[in-house]
């Protein structure tokens, strides 16, 4: 089984700052890896994803993520943020077979003016 | 690319009727898709795998009577909410996989409130 950790409920970030939002996951067999956003009342969309190959991986909006496999993590980053970044993030794994997702609880950015 | 849509986006329907929404690969045939729910300021969770053509899988805790599930065709998927009540209020979310590389695309989702 697969579980799915975002530390952070809420991370408040000034406009022009990087942010960094965090990922750790658990996991016996191969995953993959993803991140979304929703912003308010709107479906998941796909910010990057993680399926093998270089652990750094650039997404849209300027996001990028890095895969670590020792520390099972998949860190979500972006060097300045602007106050449309408001939203929440959800981190995802799936395994190799199933493509059954497993969702963190999610982190809501909010940038500040 | 390829789209996932559903309807309707919004539902208000009473107390114990039933509400079914649907979710259509737009351009792919999708042979797997799967239904998510996210109550309010909550994640997303998996309630269940539809496959073409045979029953479908329900996660634990999910009551398959009360949440059925029809994959008619390579192209649609139905969730039907029976005898709504309050508590059933969430937002409803599929997945479908196909296309190039067998890619996994969300749909828009569901709002659906039981008054």
């Amino acid at each position: 089984a697969q579980s799915v950790t975002q530390l952070d409920s809420q991370v408040p970030v000034f406009e022009e700052a990087p942010v960094e939002l965090r990922c750790n996951y658990s996991s016996s067999v191969s995953v993959y890896l993803f991140w979304y956003v929703q912003y308010p009342n709107q479906g998941l969309q796909l910010l990057l994803k993680y399926l093998s190959g270089s652990t750094l991986v650039k997404g849209i909006n300027g996001f990028e993520a890095e895969f670590n496999k020792s520390q099972t993590s998949f860190h979500l980053r972006k060097p300045s943020v602007h106050i449309s970044d408001t939203a929440e993030y959800f981190c995802a794994v799936s395994d190799q077979g199933t493509y059954k997702y497993i969702f963190g609880t999610g982190t809501r950015l909010k940038v500040l003016a | 690319g390829a789209v996932v849509s559903q309807h309707p986006s919004r539902v208000i329907c009473k107390s114990g009727t039933s509400v079914k929404i649907e979710c259509r690969s737009l351009d792919f045939q999708a042979t797997t898709m799967f239904w998510y729910r996210q109550f309010p300021k909550q994640s997303l969770m998996l309630m269940a795998t539809s496959n073409e053509g045979s029953k479908a899988t329900y996660e634990q805790g999910v009551e398959k009577d009360k949440f059925l599930i029809n994959h008619a065709s390579l192209t649609l998927s139905t969730l039907t909410v029976t005898s709504a009540h309050p508590e059933d209020s969430s937002f409803y979310i599929c997945s479908a996989r196909g296309g190039a590389g067998n890619t996994i695309y969300f749909g828009e989702g569901s709002w659906l409130t039981v008054v």
